[in-house]
């Protein structure tokens, strides 16, 4: 059984400070990761994806992945009051074959003004 | 995204009725995902169809639930005799190539056994 697990939270920050949300997976031969974004009451938003090790930036949000550690984390900089959200994360199979993800619980954050 | 189209968006249902949910995936997506998320948990994969197959469906669970993805039309999810353990979101996602994980999620279709 695949596990990824994630703090539950609630994380919250001040506006403008980075928020850190962490991801941690049991299958070592997972090969993609994903963040998606899942506010209230509606369906789950891709914010990035990362395949290899080290760091990937898109805009405020950086994506870090240690496939040694099995750990991959989102930061979120100069966070913002919509960025109030559950965030997902999400591993595929080994061999990505079959397009499966696996999901944790995911992390709600909150930012206040 | 609100390419993949999911029908109803609510839907009520007594204790031992059938529930019907629809999905057309994106223009140009051939491959289609269901997800289920209880309340208070993460989503879980159900199935995985292309047209007119069913890739994987580890997630289903083994009675009750089925799905097909015909020629023509949406991907449908069935589920008969409903109990209030069913009472969640469904989701589908779609995409372009298959192992292509970089599916789109449509709105959901959030179930209630009454």
């Amino acid at each position: 059984q695949k596990e990824v697990e994630q703090n539950s939270g609630p994380l919250s920050v001040p506006e403008g400070a980075i928020a850190s949300l962490n991801c941690t997976y049991s299958d070592r031969g997972s090969q993609s990761f994903f963040w998606y974004r899942q506010y209230s009451g509606k369906s789950p938003e891709l914010i990035m994806f990362i395949y290899s090790n080290g760091d990937k930036e898109d805009g405020r949000f950086t994506a870090q992945l240690n496939k040694a550690s099995q750990y991959v984390s989102l930061l979120i900089r100069d966070s913002q009051p919509s960025d109030s959200a559950t965030y997902l994360c999400a591993v595929t199979d080994r061999g990505s074959t079959l397009g499966r993800l696996y999901f944790g619980r995911g992390t709600q954050l909150t930012v206040w003004p | 995204n609100a390419g993949v189209m999911q029908n109803p968006r609510h839907l009520v249902r007594r204790r031992g009725q059938e529930a019907r949910l629809r999905c057309s995936p994106m223009k140009g997506h051939s491959h289609v995902y269901w997800y289920r998320q209880l309340p208070e948990e993460g989503l879980k994969f159900m199935v995985y169809l292309q047209k007119e197959n069913i890739i994987d469906e580890s997630g289903m669970p083994k009675e009750r639930f089925s799905a097909e993805f015909p020629k023509e039309g949406p991907s449908i999810l069935r589920i008969q005799q409903v109990v209030r353990g069913d009472s969640a979101a469904y989701f589908c996602a779609s995409s372009q190539v298959q192992g292509n994980t970089e599916a789109f999620f449509g709105q959901g279709t959030r179930l209630t056994v009454v």
